[in-house]
């Protein structure tokens, strides 16, 4: 069974920018994937940042990018700010069923 | 304004069930389709199950085939999750989403289950 991959942890300097990657166990992320990305802080529900590949969902700033860099799905955070300090989670389509699945989450600290 | 409002959830024992709904509004509820995400305490997020707008069609994780029954009525804008021989590791907050391009564009606050063993 192909697992989604996410780091488990990344920091980035205030101020700074960071890539942050979701690929497979096996093989390569494709647009054909929708890879779509999320924001979580403690105690809250997720919140939509990015949806077919690189399409921001309403109100995220664009400071929030998303692509497929090499054979990866990516999200780039520019100009990091205090409160990106959360967990970031990806979902993959996987070809079949309603919906994707979920990586395993990027614990996101910013110094 | 879309909502998602989950409701249902609390302390069971195991081997218990359980029935979780979400009132949804803001958007056209028949035609979308819509699922149930949860998330163990400290854990990450796990899809659990899904149905479609259009004629019901139905998927769920492997760790609750067999076990739960997502379900939806139409007219009262409602999404259900019937949970049924609940076991200690389905203790989570799960929360219902709006489908969107195979990802979640909507989701509501959550609701806590404890199953107690």
């Amino acid at each position: 069974q192909t697992v989604v991959t996410q780091e488990p942890s990344f920091s980035v300097s205030l101020g700074g920018t960071v890539t942050l990657t979701c690929g497979l166990s096996s093989g390569s992320v494709s647009t054909t994937y929708f890879p779509s990305w999320y924001q979580q802080t403690p105690g809250q529900a997720p919140r939509t940042l990015i949806y077919k590949t690189n399409i921001r969902s309403s109100g995220v700033p664009d400071r929030f990018s998303g692509s497929i860099l090499g054979n990866k799905a990516a999200l780039t955070i520019t100009g990091a700010q205090a409160d990106d300090e959360c967990d970031y989670y990806c979902v993959l389509y996987m070809g079949s069923g309603l919906s994707g699945v979920f990586g395993g989450g990027t614990k996101l600290t910013v110094v | 304004e879309v909502q998602l409002l989950e409701s249902g959830g609390g302390l069971v024992q195991r081997g218990g069930s359980l029935r979780l709904s979400c009132a949804a509004s803001g958007f056209t509820f028949s035609s979308s389709d819509m699922s149930w995400v949860r998330q163990a305490p400290g854990k990450g997020l796990e899809w659990v199950s899904s149905i479609s707008g259009g004629d019901g069609t139905t998927d769920y994780a492997d760790t609750v085939k067999g076990r739960f029954t997502i379900s939806r009525d139409s007219f009262k804008n409602t999404l259900y999750l019937q949970m049924n021989s609940l076991r200690a590791d389905d203790t989570a907050v799960y929360y219902c989403a709006k489908n969107w391009w195979y990802g979640f564009e909507y989701w509501g606050r959550g609701t806590l289950v404890t199953v107690s063993s």
